[in-house]
């Protein structure tokens, strides 16, 4: 079993609808969450990171916590053809940052 | 404020040749983490250093091997080049170690093995 699990994609969405890109760990100690968009042929950026169970929101970008659940999710509120681009799942337990294999996102116009 | 600069962005080797990758993190940031990113592998951690001591190592054969200096600047080595060494490999830098969830990546150094 991977310790980061994202389902490869590719997640097609209209353009202005919710796209909500999931995520499972295994590592049931890990303590911090974070979600990197990566453009084609682009560094990974941070957009995104959440610490406890819940909701955090920024902007149009809304990030869910359960722990319980071993489960983390990124919802994109509005899509933008500018979000098409590969989003990254990452849990930091103890010292590792371990990292998903990514979602792939299109929003089509 | 200067982002993570990486050097030399492209570069082509041959099985057999070592190369090495430089890194200079964001100003006042003193982690440094290194990556390799393939399309079938995603992103793997390789190691993080911080004031100079590497933190942590990943499952990487002894062939890669890296080191930090006083300022911060960071170098990885890979000896005895293989074809399956051909990756993107990206730094990173934190502020502290504490916190090397919130990564700050440079545009990678993109190496290809013949």
């Amino acid at each position: 079993q991977k310790e980061v699990e994202q389902n490869s994609g590719p997640l097609s969405v209209p353009e202005g609808a919710i796209a909500s890109l999931n995520c499972t760990y295994s590592d049931r100690g890990s303590q911090s969450f974070f979600w990197y968009r990566q453009y084609s042929g682009k560094s990974p950026e941070l957009i995104m990171s959440i610490y406890s169970n819940g909701d955090k929101e920024d902007g149009r970008f809304t990030a869910q916590l359960n722990k319980a659940s071993q489960y983390v999710s990124l919802l994109i509120r509005d899509s933008q053809p500018s979000d098409s681009a590969t989003y990254l799942c990452a849990v930091k337990g103890g010292n590792k940052l371990v990292f998903g294999a990514g979602t792939i996102l299109r929003v089509k116009s | 404020k200067a982002g993570v600069t990486q050097t030399p962005r492209y570069l082509i080797k041959t099985r057999g040749q070592q190369v090495t990758l430089s890194c200079s993190p964001i100003s006042g940031h003193r982690s440094v983490s290194w990556y390799q990113q393939t399309p079938g592998q995603g992103l793997q951690f390789l190691f993080e250093y911080f004031s100079e001591t590497q933190r942590n190592k990943g499952n990487f054969p002894g062939r890669f091997s890296g080191r930090q200096f006083s300022n911060s600047r960071s170098e990885m080595n890979v000896s005895t080049l293989e074809l399956g060494d051909s990756a993107l490999y990206l730094c990173a830098s934190s502020f502290t170690a504490g916190r090397t969830g919130e990564l700050f990546f440079g545009e990678g150094s993109r190496l290809t093995v013949l």
